[in-house]
């Protein structure tokens, strides 16, 4: 079975610093993908990064990074520049598991981060 | 439409009353999710359509939840003699593709049902 672990489970960055929330994970799977949801207040999961196992070089999309590490089953989510507008839940994920060899696309989450952005 | 729209946006139900819930996709994709989210905890998977086909119900927490999604768009999740532990947000989830393929198409989340059992 598939697991996630988000250890942290409430993380405070000053305005404008830089923030890295944890991630582990737990796969049989050779191929799989990891996410990284960012859900505010408002309740609406909103993606921000994806990376694939096979994938050689760490995802970026703008300010955030996923710091990915295969071997120690790692992907962690880096967040440069801190805006008070990043404060959220975080929650990491990944698709599978697969069953009868079809993947069906479900998520498992983690337990999720809680971000808070100091002025 | 533009997202994925959820109604009602809350929803009091008093213990062994049913109620129904509403997932209104992006058109023309083919998968939709349903997950369930208690509270300060991570979504769970609850189900799967593809189409209207209903590929994966591992999730379901008892026979008292049913889903369906009689035309391949618009999905109902159904829970009947709601308990108190059925409280939670209810998250629906959809994709253009299905399998594999949604890692190029992502998944579009609605903002949820909020589920209060009194």
């Amino acid at each position: 079975a598939q697991k996630i672990t988000q250890t942290q489970p409430g993380m405070f960055v000053q305005e404008k610093e830089a923030v890295t929330l944890d991630c582990t994970y737990d796969t049989s799977d050779q191929s799989y993908g990891l996410f990284w949801y960012k859900q505010p207040s408002s309740g609406e999961m909103i993606f921000l990064i994806y990376q694939g196992s096979y994938d050689e070089q760490n995802a970026t999309e703008g300010r955030y990074s996923l710091n990915f590490q295969k071997a120690r089953k790692s992907a962690n989510l880096v967040i440069s520049a801190s805006q008070l507008g990043d404060s959220a839940m975080y929650f990491c994920a990944m698709r599978g598991p697969s069953a009868g060899g079809t993947s069906y696309g479900k998520l498992t989450f983690g337990q999720g981060t809680i971000l808070t952005v100091h002025p | 439409g533009a997202g994925v729209s959820q109604s009602p946006r809350y929803k009091v139900a008093k213990r062994g009353q049913d109620v129904a819930l509403r997932c209104d996709p992006i058109s023309g994709h083919v998968s939709l999710f349903w997950y369930q989210q208690a509270l300060g905890q991570g979504p769970e998977f609850l189900t799967y359509f593809q189409n209207e086909a209903q590929l994966d119900k591992s999730g379901l927490p008892s026979d008292r939840f049913f889903a369906e999604r009689p035309e391949g768009s618009v999905s109902t999740l159904k829970i009947q003699r709601t308990q108190q532990e059925d409280s939670a947000v209810y998250l629906c989830a959809s994709s253009l593709t299905q399998g594999r393929a949604i890692l190029n198409y992502g998944y579009t989340f609605g903002s949820g049902t909020r589920l209060t059992v009194v």
